[in-house]
């Protein structure tokens, strides 16, 4: 049981470059949501899921997009680079939307946009 | 959605208990209590969650006073390994109902030997 798996870790961008953070989860988990965390701040959500086909924005979603077309899978995907997205950011998944339930963190991506 | 208020950092003896406190003043009944910690960077860590009732598990208590407006998580013999970011979260309500988790900056607490 993996739980949830982020790749890459480490990735370095150019300025107007795409690219899609990839996330999956083996836990059969309804709901999934993709965070980003800068120096010396809390965690703050981007994008989440309640299930396969839904999608909803957090408190930061510009600049990115996400889709849901399996419920394993819930990627991450920045259109075109900007320095300000040079953050860490975590993919993460609970059980089901409504329960209160632990949610599972993977071990981030660390991204640098330059 | 309720917001949180806790103390930005925190310092403890090692096998000591931690107490970290946690205001949520705007918090709805059908709403819980959650934490979690984040140690160096890696992905956070559940601990503990809470509705109305004081609520313990292998790792911490959970304390929620009688009107809910704040809490405690209690690590009752704090070890250098719970030095972390410790964050109080409450459930926010986002699409049809389903909850989401929204972080604040959290507290930052330092075990000393």
């Amino acid at each position: 049981n993996a739980g949830v798996t982020q790749t890459p870790k480490f990735q370095v961008l150019k300025t107007g470059q795409s690219m899609t953070l990839q996330c999956a989860q083996d836990m059969n988990h309804e709901y999934m949501s993709w965070y980003r965390q800068d120096p010396g701040m809390g965690l703050r959500l981007i994008h989440y899921s309640v299930g396969a086909g839904i999608t909803d924005q957090g408190e930061v979603p510009n600049g990115y997009n996400v889709s849901r077309s399996t419920t394993e899978d819930f990627p991450l995907r920045l259109l075109s680079a900007a320095p300000s997205q040079t953050s860490v950011y975590f993919c993460a998944s609970k059980i089901n939307p409504f329960s209160g339930a632990e949610a599972f963190f993977g071990q981030g991506t660390r991204l640098t946009v330059v | 959605d309720a917001k949180t208020t806790q103390p930005p950092s925190m310092d403890c003896a090692e096998g000591r208990a931690a107490n970290l406190p946690c205001n949520h003043s705007t918090i709805s009944g059908n709403e819980y209590v959650y934490w979690y910690r984040q140690i160096h960077s890696q992905g956070p860590q559940y601990i503990i969650h809470g509705l109305k009732n004081n609520e313990t598990n292998e790792m911490a208590s959970l304390i929620i006073t009688e009107d809910r407006k704040s809490s405690t998580l209690i690590l009752p013999h704090a070890t250098l390994r719970d030095t972390a970011v410790y964050y109080c979260i409450v459930r926010a309500t986002g699409q049809g109902g389903s909850e989401k988790l929204v972080f604040g900056k959290g507290t930052k607490l330092t075990v000393n030997p």
